[in-house]
């Protein structure tokens, strides 16, 4: 079974850029039918899909903040990143990443692992 | 505001059958599987349903979901307090190439 372990700075100033790293174990982030995934919970809110990459390298972005994100990753680490810049307290949320189904084309919001979530807290 | 609609409360005593809708378009659930994920507080989301009415091994048959058109639902029969939490249905929507989510409805067991 495929983990997922987030990791980030836990609190940001406003405006400035935001990193966080996925780290999977369990299995090869460049191997399956599969993309890996960012989402985002505001506290109290619902979920908001970001981004997701296939191993390929192929990107795709939520077009709300698309101008603001990069989604990469690196295989030789088995590790996925998300970069999200000139950030508001807006995206104060729990940002989960997550690996998604791609057995066919479209995809599937089969998200079938998740990791603990994040907490990312954007203050003045 | 979610892509997908669902509403906000539901509630039903021990024991019950309730119902929780989710309302989408013909980008996302009319053409593609809706998928319903349970939340339990302070965690990440567990699948509850697969490919529209399918259960993952371990989430019991008392979990039930259905699709008509452009909506889909998630029924819970025999109603048990540990079912008191959020439930949250998905789809792929065609148009915005990812996936979309409603935005979850807190189920009251009373």
């Amino acid at each position: 079974q495929v983990q997922l372990q987030e990791s980030g700075p836990g609190l940001v100033k406003t405006s400035q850029t935001l990193s966080l790293t996925c780290s999977v174990s369990g299995g090869s982030i460049s191997s399956g039918a599969y993309y890996w995934t960012w989402i985002r919970q505001p506290p109290g809110k619902g979920l908001e899909w970001i981004a997701y990459i296939y191993n390929s390298g192929k990107t795709y972005y939520n077009p709300s903040l698309k101008s603001r994100l990069t989604i990469s990753l690196d295989t030789s680490r088995n590790q996925f990143f998300l970069r999200l810049s000139s950030v508001t307290a807006a995206d104060t949320a729990v940002y989960f990443c997550a690996r998604g189904g791609c057995p066919s084309t479209p995809c599937t919001a089969l998200i079938d692992s998740w990791g603990q979530g994040t907490l990312l807290t954007v203050s003045s | 505001q979610s892509v997908l609609t669902q509403p906000p409360s539901a509630s039903g005593t021990p024991g019950q059958r309730v119902t929780i809708s989710c309302s989408g378009s013909n980008s996302n659930i009319g053409t593609n599987y809706v998928y319903w994920y349970q939340q339990l507080a302070g965690r990440a989301p567990r699948l509850l349903i697969y490919r529209s009415n399918q259960r993952p091994s371990g989430v019991p048959d008392r979990f039930s979901a259905s699709t008509s058109g452009t909506s889909a639902s998630l029924a819970i029969s025999g109603l048990r307090s540990e079912d008191e939490t959020i439930y949250y249905c998905a789809a792929w929507d065609d148009s915005l190439s990812g996936p979309v989510f409603g935005g979850g409805t807190k189920l009251t067991v009373l």
